[in-house]
């Protein structure tokens, strides 16, 4: 069992949707948890971060932690065609001069006109 | 510009051939991080580095080389030894300051070894 599962979609929906991007983790150590967004042959950036448990939101987007359960999400309001992209959830436990991240296979999202 | 640049976009090499791909950043940051991704498998952590001239073995170091002589530069050398080369290759690095958690990704290298 990989310690992050995340549906690789695809995910399609229509312009000015709720988007819901969910990810499962079984490694209770894990304190950091970001969301990086990837275009089709680009690096990731990233979106947010989030510490520990609880929600913060950052324009169209909030991130939800939920740590009993062991699940984030990533919400998109208002969804738009550029949004189309492969969203990665990442997390770790430590957060030194470097920080080992562990990563969910992505899914992918098409927002359609 | 501030940002990490690697180079070149896309490399073709032969199977038994060593080749070693580029990753220089400006944004003074300590750590500096190589990645993996190959379809359906998400990012994988090959190597990475804390300051210059240490290193540490990540997930899959496996047929894989690294050096940090400058703290710009984290050149990954691919090996021979490395059986499953094709891959899309991704460079980060972050700064303790910001939370190394914020890693910043190169637009990427795509490895096709035939």
């Amino acid at each position: 069992q990989k310690e992050v599962e995340q549906d690789p979609g695809p995910l399609s929906v229509p312009e000015g949707a709720i988007v819901s991007l969910n990810c499962t983790y079984s490694n209770s150590a894990f304190q950091y948890f970001m969301w990086y967004r990837q275009y089709s042959r680009k690096g990731p950036e990233l979106l947010m971060y989030t510490y520990s448990s609880g929600n913060k939101e950052d324009g169209r987007f909030t991130a939800q932690v939920d740590k009993s359960s062991k699940y984030i999400s990533l919400f998109i309001r208002d969804s738009q065609p550029s949004d189309s992209a492969t969203y990665l959830c990442a997390m770790t436990s430590y957060t030194g001069t470097a920080s080992k991240l562990t990563f969910g296979t992505g899914t992918r999202l098409q927002v359609t006109l | 510009d501030g940002g990490i640049t690697q180079s070149p976009k896309y490399l073709f090499r032969k199977e038994g051939q060593n080749v070693t791909l580029s990753c220089e950043q400006n944004l003074n940051h300590d750590a500096m991080y190589w990645y993996r991704q190959d379809p359906g498998q998400g990012l994988r952590l090959i190597y990475y580095s804390q300051i210059v001239n240490d290193f540490q073995k990540g997930d899959i170091a496996e047929g894989y080389s690294v050096s940090r002589e400058k703290k710009e530069s984290f050149p990954l050398t691919v090996t021979s030894a490395q059986k499953n080369p094709t891959a899309f290759y991704l460079c980060a690095s972050s700064t303790r300051d910001s939370g190394s958690y914020e890693q910043y990704f190169g637009p990427g290298t795509r490895l096709t070894v035939t």
